[in-house]
């Protein structure tokens, strides 16, 4: 099936750097969805991608569509300490026929604190 | 006005037993979604519903039953929990008409032991 590759899996951020990360698939996908989840929490929509080359702002944070439909690539600027979290990019699978179907998530990345 | 409200927030239960997790919804929206996630595998669909008494499969359905009488519930069960099924569970609802993406509940945290 269809399977969405997130990387790095985990990083660490100290105040004031900023922060990239991607999301690959080998199939094509129509919509990206970049959420962030805080602990104990349910993840959250932060930025929603719906065209190839689509570059979005939400603050500090800016998504990329990427041209090929196949990658799609967040960054954080400036991060500050609330920033951590895990943050998941997810896309309507191929199969999807209508507006409200189900959505197909990567594994998260995974933001923490430098000690 | 809650939105979207999943009870309870944890819950350990014993093997064998039986466990149903609550999902409830104040928008009516006909769409809502079951997921558990776990470390290392992300978020994964168990069960979805399109409707009231309309229900299908994710891809991790295997030990779960779900039914949804009414439109703003959409319970979880395991029939005979298992510690495989000691995760972190999801109830979701489509965004506004329109726009992608899902409004998720707070989750439940249950514990098989």
């Amino acid at each position: 099936g269809q399977q969405l590759n997130q990387s790095p899996q985990s990083m660490f951020i100290q105040e004031g750097e900023d922060v990239s990360m991607n999301c690959t698939s080998s199939s094509i996908f129509n919509t990206w969805l970049w959420y962030k989840q805080d602990p104990g929490e349910g993840p959250v929509l932060l930025i929603a991608l719906y065209k190839a080359g689509e570059l979005t702002s939400n603050g500090r944070l800016t998504a990329q569509f990427g041209i090929t439909r196949k990658d799609s690539f967040l960054n954080i600027s400036a991060s500050i300490p609330s920033d951590v979290g895990i943050y998941f990019c997810a896309g309507p699978p191929q199969n999807y026929g209508g507006s409200q179907g189900n959505l197909i998530f990567g594994k998260g990345t995974k933001l923490s604190v430098k000690p | 006005d809650a939105g979207i409200t999943q009870s309870p927030r944890y819950k350990i239960t014993e093997t064998g037993r039986q466990v149903t997790l609550m999902c409830h919804q104040t928008w009516s929206h006909s769409y809502m979604f079951w997921y558990r996630q776990d470390l290392g595998h992300g978020l994964r669909l168990i069960y979805y519903s399109a409707a009231a008494d309309i229900t299908d499969k994710g891809e991790v359905p295997d030990g779960y039953v779900v039914s949804r009488s009414k439109t703003e519930n959409f319970p979880l069960t395991l029939e005979s929990a298992t510690r495989s099924q000691t995760s972190v569970y999801f109830c979701a609802v489509p965004n506004e008409q329109g726009t992608y993406g899902y409004t998720f509940g707070s989750g439940t945290r249950l514990t098989v032991v």
